[in-house]
């Protein structure tokens, strides 16, 4: 079946340390977002890549880093920067930019 | 700013009744909108879209309308049924989705 992958389920991050989410697609698709959910919100775009080797800044990129080194995987790093990163992380694609993204079922990061 | 919100953060509806549920849009050159389900735990989930050409897209028991003169979108369910109880999103789709907060229905047996 073809879908998105994303990985682990449950991550726990200690202070000061850098964290990766997975997040990898086979429906051949060439755009990748990241979005942060907070309890009660919606969702909050943190990077998107339209193309392999391309990467944009969303609205909350500060403290995290992405790489699109693949069609396939589009990884997003929590970084000790983010000071806040306790939240459920979400990893969609899409054809491009026009069509519905389809969303992974997300990973919950929580601080230890 | 662009902002797209829903009308209600919850919804209780009896089995078996109609759902209705609202959304507003700020932006008037929004020509791209999707209703998205979500359960708890899990990713959004596609349900419709409807782009500014059309005012009514019909699917499987959901229908979306559109009101550009006033920015605003609803979504109706038919015959709502308990797996329908979820968090609903409206989004505007460029190149990010920017959503509300959803409306959360809960179905009464």
């Amino acid at each position: 079946d073809g879908g998105i992958t994303q990985s682990p389920k449950y991550l726990f991050r200690k202070e000061g340390q850098n964290v990766t989410l997975s997040c990898e697609q086979n429906l051949n698709h060439d755009a990748m977002y990241w979005y942060r959910q907070d309890p009660g919100q919606g969702l909050r775009l943190i990077y998107y890549s339209q193309i392999v080797n391309d990467f944009q800044k969303g609205d909350i990129a500060e403290g995290y880093s992405v790489s699109r080194e693949k069609k396939e995987s589009f990884p997003l790093t929590v970084t000790s920067a983010q000071k806040n990163p306790t939240a459920f992380y979400l990893c969609a694609s899409s054809t491009d930019r026009r069509q519905p993204q389809h969303f992974g079922d997300g990973t919950r990061l929580s601080i230890l | 700013g662009e902002s797209v919100g829903l009308h209600l953060p919850t919804l209780s509806v009896q089995e078996g009744d109609n759902s209705i549920i609202n959304c507003a849009y700020s932006n008037s050159a929004s020509d791209y909108f999707i209703w998205y389900k979500q359960e708890s735990g899990k990713g959004p989930q596609f349900i419709i879209d409807i782009r500014s050409n059309m005012d009514k897209r019909q699917g499987q028991r959901v229908t979306v309308l559109l009101n550009k003169t006033v920015k605003h979108l609803s979504l109706q369910i038919a015959a709502t049924q308990p797996g329908d109880s979820a968090v609903y999103f409206c989004a505007e789709n460029d190149y990010k989705l920017s959503f509300g907060a959803g409306t959360t229905v809960t179905v009464r047996a």
